[in-house]
């Protein structure tokens, strides 16, 4: 069965700091993988997927993520935080047979001025 | 095309009522998806249609709960005799049917069940 680990439910970095929130996966086959951000009060809005066509994938507002078959890993990285990237990130896992999407539990990203 | 529209925004209920909530799709997506989020989680999926037919129930979808799209676009999701465990964010979700898309969500139903 698929299923997503987050490490760290709060990672608090420094404006203008690195950026990375950790994301595993379980799957026999190589999945597609998803990041989402979520702001309170809000729905998700997805920030960049990994479709097995290249393994650095480039999102919206500056975040990247690279998915690493040997480690299961697609973890989200943004150079340097901005205070307006405090929110909630879901990683997400979908099979190409299936419709569904599994969540993580989810990282809260604090951002101290 | 103005995304996934979901209402209300935010309902609250006496336990014991029945609530309905709407989700109106990207329209030419022909998959939706209901899921419902508890606070500090994740969303859990709870359902999915392809055009009008319901292909999926989630055992976490309990007999107090019905979901229909009748003509393949718009969404209800119902919750008769609430209880305060149906306190969540619900969240609909369209996509297109091919493999690598992820869903368009809307922004969601907050129930409060008192």
């Amino acid at each position: 069965a698929q299923s997503v680990t987050q490490l760290g439910s709060h990672v608090s970095v420094s404006e203008g700091a690195l950026v990375l929130l950790r994301c595993n996966y379980s799957s026999s086959v190589p999945p597609y993988l998803f990041w989402y951000v979520q702001y309170p009060n809000q729905g998700l809005q997805l920030l960049l997927k990994y479709t097995s066509a290249a393994t650095l994938v480039k999102g919206i507002n500056g975040f990247e993520a690279e998915f690493k078959k040997s480690e299961t890993s697609f973890h989200l990285t943004k150079p340097s935080a901005h205070m307006r990237d405090a929110a909630e990130y879901f990683c997400a896992v979908r099979m190409d047979s299936s419709y569904k999407l599994i969540f993580g539990s989810g990282t809260r990203l604090l951002v101290r001025p | 095309d103005t995304g996934v529209s979901q209402d209300p925004r935010h309902k609250i209920t006496k336990r014991g009522q029945n609530v309905t909530f709407r989700c109106d799709p990207i329209s030419e997506h022909n998959r939706l998806y209901w899921y419902r989020q508890t606070l500090g989680q994740g969303p859990e999926f709870l359902t999915y249609f392809q055009n009008e037919a319901q292909l999926e129930k989630s055992r976490l979808l309990s007999d107090r709960f019905s979901a229909e799209r009748p003509k393949g676009s718009f969404s209800t999701l119902e919750i008769q005799r609430t209880e305060q465990g149906d306190s969540a964010m619900y969240l609909c979700a369209s996509s297109q049917p091919q493999g690598a898309v992820g869903y368009t969500f809307g922004s969601g139903t907050r129930l409060t069940v008192v």
